[in-house]
C-alpha cells in the first residue's frame, strides 16, 4: 500500500552525466506528472502523461526525457545533466477530471556538481 | 500567461491564532486546490474545491472558491504547531485535462 514512491529520494551527479528519476504508483491513476521545486519558483511542470504512450511538455520540459510503456511507472530521464538541473523533483499522479488532485511522491533531490 | 498570485508569502503566528491566506489571478479557473507541503517532503492535498462560491471544511481548515471564479481563500482556526509547514494553492490550467498551476506559497510559523 505504498500509493507514489520515488527513487532515489537523493542523487550527486556530474555535469554532463545522464540521471535517471524513477517513479512508481499503485492506483493504477492514468495521469503522472513531473515537477520540480526551486526556491523562488515554486513548483513548475516537466512533463506529464494522461497514459501510458502517451506524453506530453510542461512549462520547463528542455534537457529533459520522459517515457511511460505501463501504466505504473513514469521515469524522467535527464540526458545531460547540468547545474540548473539542481532541485527537488516530484512525481505526481492523479485520475484526471472530473476531479484534477494530484497526489504527491516523497521527491527526489538532485544535485549537479 | 496564467499566473496564480498567492498571499502573504510568509505569516508569523502564535498558537491558538487563526490564519487566512488567499490566492488571486487575473483568470478563471474552474477547479481550486490546496496543498501543505512540509519540510523534507511533497506537497499533499487538503481541500479540492469545484464550484464557484463553494466554501469546504477539513477540521480546522476551510477553503472558499470565490465567486469571481479569480480567487480562492484558505483558513486554519485555532492554529497548533504541526500546522506549519508551507501551503500551496493550485488551480486547473484552461483547456487541459489535468495540469495544475501553483502559487508560490504561503510559508506558516507558528509560535508555542
Amino acid at each position: 500500500d505504498a500509493g507514489i514512491t520515488q527513487s532515489p529520494r537523493y542523487k550527486i551527479t556530474e555535469t554532463g552525466r545522464q540521471v535517471t528519476l524513477m517513479c512508481h504508483q499503485t492506483w493504477s491513476h492514468s495521469y503522472m506528472f513531473w515537477y520540480r521545486q526551486d526556491l523562488g519558483h515554486g513548483l513548475r511542470l516537466i512533463y506529464y502523461s494522461a497514459a501510458a504512450d502517451i506524453t506530453d511538455k510542461g512549462e520547463v520540459p528542455d534537457g529533459y526525457v520522459v517515457s511511460r510503456s505501463k501504466t505504473e511507472n513514469f521515469p524522467l530521464t535527464l540526458e545531460s545533466a547540468t547545474r540548473s538541473q539542481t532541485s527537488v523533483y516530484f512525481c505526481a499522479s492523479g485520475t484526471g477530471g472530473p476531479s484534477y488532485e494530484q497526489y504527491f511522491g516523497p521527491g527526489t533531490r538532485l544535485t549537479v556538481t | 500567461g496564467q499566473q496564480l498570485n498567492q498571499s502573504p508569502q510568509s505569516m508569523f503566528i502564535q498558537e491558538g491564532e487563526d490564519v487566512s491566506m488567499n490566492c488571486t489571478s487575473s483568470s478563471i479557473f474552474n477547479t481550486w486546490l490546496w496543498y501543505k507541503q512540509d519540510p523534507g517532503e511533497g506537497p499533499v492535498l487538503l481541500i479540492a474545491l469545484y464550484k464557484a462560491g463553494e466554501l469546504t471544511s477539513n477540521g480546522r481548515l476551510t477553503a472558499q472558491f470565490g465567486i469571481t471564479r479569480k480567487d480562492s481563500f484558505l483558513n486554519i482556526s485555532a492554529s497548533i504547531p504541526s500546522d506549519v509547514g508551507i501551503y500551496f494553492c493550485a488551480a486547473l490550467r484552461s483547456g487541459s485535462q489535468g495540469n495544475l498551476i501553483f502559487g508560490k506559497g504561503t510559508k506558516l510559523s507558528v509560535k508555542p
